[in-house]
């Protein structure tokens, strides 16, 4: 069954330095998702991505984080400064235009540790 | 506005069914959804319902709808060690909006 993929599984940096989040989503899926997980907190959306662009983003999603699709496999998140409550478990999704229940596959995460 | 909410945590013994309960607030939520999340792992999706659907049954689970109430909730029937997981309830507006997650329920299976 297809998967998305996320890397690293799990990322250490010091406060203040910029990290890149990847994830390789379906190969036929057209829509991408960033959520994240705060311990213990609900899973909360960032920002959903489509045709090359933002189509919409949280107040979670300020000026210190950005996505982009490098090319025709990757979906990246960077967070440009981190800060200690960027810690947090993120998780990309994808989703098919036209898939019938329009629910995202989700990867397995990164948990990001800001120290 | 939008807003799911589920109680955090849910205990039944092994072979009896578990029903985890939900609330949403938006009427115009179209698709409804239970996710799940075994430890260290993403989320998968479990069973989706329509909102012009009042039940749905899939194998050993059955969801329900309310949608006069908001109210979703989901029946695990014969519940087995491996059900023990975080279960997430969700919502849609549209095809073309984000789904909005509930704190999720964290179900605990005893002997």
């Amino acid at each position: 069954e297809p998967e998305v993929t996320q890397t690293p599984s799990h990322q250490v940096t010091q406060m203040g330095q910029e990290v890149i989040l990847r994830c390789v989503p379906i190969s036929n899926h057209l829509y991408f998702y960033w959520y994240r997980q705060i311990l213990g907190q609900k899973v909360e959306f960032l920002v959903s991505f489509y045709n090359n662009e933002i189509s919409e983003k949280s107040e979670i999603f300020d000026d210190q984080f950005s996505v982009e699709r490098p090319d025709g496999s990757n979906f990246t998140l960077k967070i440009r400064s981190t800060k200690l409550e960027d810690s947090a478990m993120y998780f990309c999704a994808s989703s098919e235009r036209g898939q019938l229940n329009y629910g995202y596959t989700f990867g397995s995460g990164t948990r990001l540790t800001v120290v | 506005g939008e807003d799911v909410e589920q109680s955090l945590f849910l205990s039944v013994r092994e072979g009896d069914s578990s029903v985890i309960n939900c609330t949403y607030t938006d009427s115009s939520s179209t698709y409804l959804y239970w996710y799940k999340q075994e430890p260290g792992a993403g989320l998968q999706l479990l069973t989706y319902i329509f909102s012009n659907m009042d039940m749905k049954q899939d194998q050993r689970l059955t969801v329900l709808l309310n949608k006069k109430d908001k109210h979703l909730s989901l029946r695990i029937a014969d519940t087995q060690t491996g059900d023990s997981a975080i279960y997430f309830c969700a919502e849609r507006r549209s095809s073309a909006s984000k789904i909005i997650f509930g704190s999720g329920t964290r179900l605990s299976i005893r002997p």
